[in-house]
């Protein structure tokens, strides 16, 4: 296991579509974070899960925005009708239940 | 309302030197703190942690401080070497909330 991987690393799309990432965990950790990260900013929380269960999400995180685990491995986050706001790095991480987070090398969405 | 600041968004250091990044919070909730270094095009790569009961963790050549009175957080790197220079970023962890709320970065640059 080589550590945090994300899927696509770049992805440009129109605005009104809709896309899906996807974000494989280091295989022993429980907890997986989604963040989006926006130029000169620090990574902003998205949602987090332990296992399958989705424990907090962000009031940031408008309704286009879902993210799902469904076996505890994997993650998927999914951004529909999207908007040129919506252009950013998104940062996927995960750990233990407790320790610091490993974070992946991101997916960045660019909305035309 | 930015409940983890970094006011400071670069520092220049000579090698050799120490280097010293602070950070600070306003939550209370926070019982974990944490650095992350980032390089440009990948995700924030964990350095080193410290919780809320301690004030002071050591790593080679990285200390953290805290000063929970003052809400207040450090790093520490000494000495100071050219590949240290990178963007590093503060994060405070609620584990209650099972979320971490970064700074905005701080841009290291360690000069030869």
């Amino acid at each position: 296991d080589t550590g945090v991987s994300q899927d696509p690393r770049h992805k440009i799309t129109k605005r009104g579509q809709n896309v899906t990432f996807r974000c494989d965990p280091i295989s022993e950790h429980n907890r997986l974070y989604w963040y989006r990260q926006t130029l000169g900013q620090g990574p902003e929380f998205l949602t987090y899960f332990q296992n399958e269960a989705q424990l907090e999400k962000s009031r940031l995180l408008s309704d286009r925005f879902s993210a799902e685990r469904p076996k505890g491995s994997f993650s998927t986050l999914e951004i529909q009708r999207t908007e040129q706001g919506d252009s950013a790095m998104y940062l996927c991480a995960s750990s233990e239940l407790a320790g610091g987070q490993y974070f992946g090398p991101g997916t960045r969405l660019l909305v035309l | 309302d930015q409940q983890v600041k970094q006011n400071s968004p670069s520092l220049s250091v000579q090698e050799g030197r120490i280097s010293i990044l602070n950070c600070d919070y306003t939550n209370s909730m926070f019982d974990y703190f944490l650095w992350y270094k980032k390089y440009p095009a990948e995700g924030p790569t964990f350095l080193i942690s410290i919780s809320s009961i301690k004030d002071k963790n050591e790593d080679g050549r990285f200390t953290v401080f805290l000063n929970k009175s003052a809400k207040h957080l450090s790093l520490h790197i000494v000495p100071s070497q050219p590949g240290d220079s990178a963007v590093y970023f503060c994060a405070a962890h609620n584990t209650n909330a099972g979320k971490s709320t970064f700074g905005d970065g701080t841009t290291l640059t360690v000069k030869p």
